[in-house]
């Protein structure tokens, strides 16, 4: 196992509705991406937070926020939720800014907007 | 134009197979490159990462060609076990470390 954990796992909403998706990311790392994956796709870069701060964001509305806590724990927010948003969100932990090889990913929650 | 193609496959192949799966990426600027190994309903996990000059792990052969900007993946002697989503990623340069995917390619290891 990676030592990266999510929570939920599984999650249904309705449209309009918010959501917050948390991740704990691997002891010792500071860097948390989070990634958006529908259904039959590869997942897709949503933005990544290092040391706190935003630190690159992929093509994703401002509906799509996040944080990270001084522990480097890290949540994704996401307002008025659209049926597009229906996918499985992981968040990926690494120890620095610059190394993908060490970058470890969570289970994932399953998202579904009805 | 997606960044990283793949063809989504699947490869259905019989166990002991050879099976190779290609990937184009469209940014000349891409830094790193890496297939990921992505089990039903898991997360992606590393494979290997690829290197200029190819690398082999296994019975694992990756090889990137930077001029017709196109990776590869070879699997020789496939067991039941490699069934799986192969992901294809690259890195561009100064991207910390986001990661652009391709869709994916499906493998199916038949006995």
């Amino acid at each position: 196992e990676t030592g990266v954990t999510q929570s939920p796992t599984h999650l249904i909403k309705t449209r309009g509705q918010q959501v917050t998706l948390r991740c704990s990311s691997q002891s010792g790392h500071n860097t948390v991406s989070w990634y958006q994956q529908a259904l039959g796709q590869g997942p897709q870069f949503i933005f990544q937070y290092y040391r706190e701060e935003e630190n690159g964001r992929g093509n994703f509305p401002p509906r799509f926020s996040g944080l990270q806590f001084p522990n480097y724990s890290s949540e994704l927010n996401v307002n008025a939720l659209e049926l597009d948003d229906s996918a499985l969100y992981l968040c990926a932990s690494s120890l620095s800014s610059g190394s993908p090889e060490t970058q470890y990913f969570g289970p994932g929650t399953r998202l579904l907007v009805l | 134009r997606k960044e990283v193609e793949q063809d989504p496959g699947p490869f259905n192949v019989p166990e002991g197979a050879t099976v190779a799966f290609n990937c184009t990426y469209s940014n000349s600027a891409s830094q790193s490159f890496f297939w990921y190994r992505q089990d039903c309903r898991k997360e992606p996990k590393l494979l290997m990462s690829v290197y200029s000059s190819g690398n082999e792990d296994g019975r694992f052969t990756a090889q990137l060609n930077r001029a017709s900007q196109y990776i590869s993946l070879l699997i020789r002697d496939s067991k039941l076990s490699d069934s799986a989503t192969y992901l294809c990623v690259v890195k561009g340069r100064n991207a910390g470390n986001m990661l652009t995917f391709g869709g994916g390619t499906r493998l199916m290891v038949k006995p």
